[in-house]
């Protein structure tokens, strides 16, 4: 079935510094990709999505390219904030298909050190 | 921003009593999913519901879940009898139609004594 693998975490950087957090999905058909992202206490938001091979989702400094060749989606940001201390899920689902229930990865601790 | 409202926060049951968890999502939305997250683990899903019945349902949604869409505005999903491993955080999620993206409510933690 569906899968969604992501680098396991927690990832600790400084302010400032350039992040990557790996994710690669296994998936029938031409599924939707999603990060989310939950801060401390709260619930989960979307944070990009990309609906088709070598679309880049981007938003709030964070970028991602849906690589159906190495059936990755990457997440990226040049300049990391303390106020980017979060948990991090790579996502996947058939929507906007019928099938449209999300499959999440385990998620990815982050810490940021100012 | 319009959002997806989850009540109670917390809540806290003993075993084998029942518990409804409830969400009212956006109001515009017809697609609703519940997903739930136990601590430390990643979010699964459990059930997902349009046009007044289940579209699909996880393996984990067996016959101690319910859900239902009592009036215009709240859904609700109902264990019928607790076990200490429905201990979890409860998401609720709505979508509009199709192209737009799930939209996630805060979550309930559900704490089985």
């Amino acid at each position: 079935g569906n899968s969604v693998t992501q680098m396991e975490g927690p990832v600790t950087l400084s302010e400032e510094a350039f992040l990557t957090i790996n994710c690669t999905y296994t998936a029938t058909g031409y599924p939707s990709l999603f990060w989310y992202v939950q801060y401390p206490g709260e619930g989960l938001q979307l944070l990009l999505k990309a609906t088709k091979a070598d679309d880049k989702g981007s938003n709030k400094g964070f970028e991602a390219t849906y690589r159906k060749e190495t059936t990755s989606f990457h997440l990226e940001k040049g300049s990391v904030q303390v106020s980017d201390s979060a948990v991090y899920f790579c996502a996947l689902s058939g929507y906007p298909s019928r099938d449209d229930k999300i499959i999440f990865g385990k998620g990815t601790r982050l810490h940021i050190l100012p | 921003e319009p959002e997806v409202t989850q009540t109670p926060s917390h809540q806290v049951t003993q075993m084998g009593q029942e518990v409804i968890l409830r969400c009212v999502p956006i109001s515009n939305h017809l697609y609703f999913y519940w997903y739930r997250q136990i601590l430390g683990q990643k979010v699964e899903f459990l059930v997902s519901f349009y046009n007044n019945e289940i579209s699909e349902k996880s393996e984990i949604f067996d016959d101690q879940f319910s859900v239902e869409r009592p009036d215009g505005s709240n859904f609700t999903l109902k264990i019928r009898s607790t076990k200490l491993e429905d201990s979890a955080m409860y998401f609720c999620a709505s979508r509009g139609t199709a192209g737009q993206p799930q939209h996630f409510g805060d979550g309930t933690r559900l704490s089985i004594l």
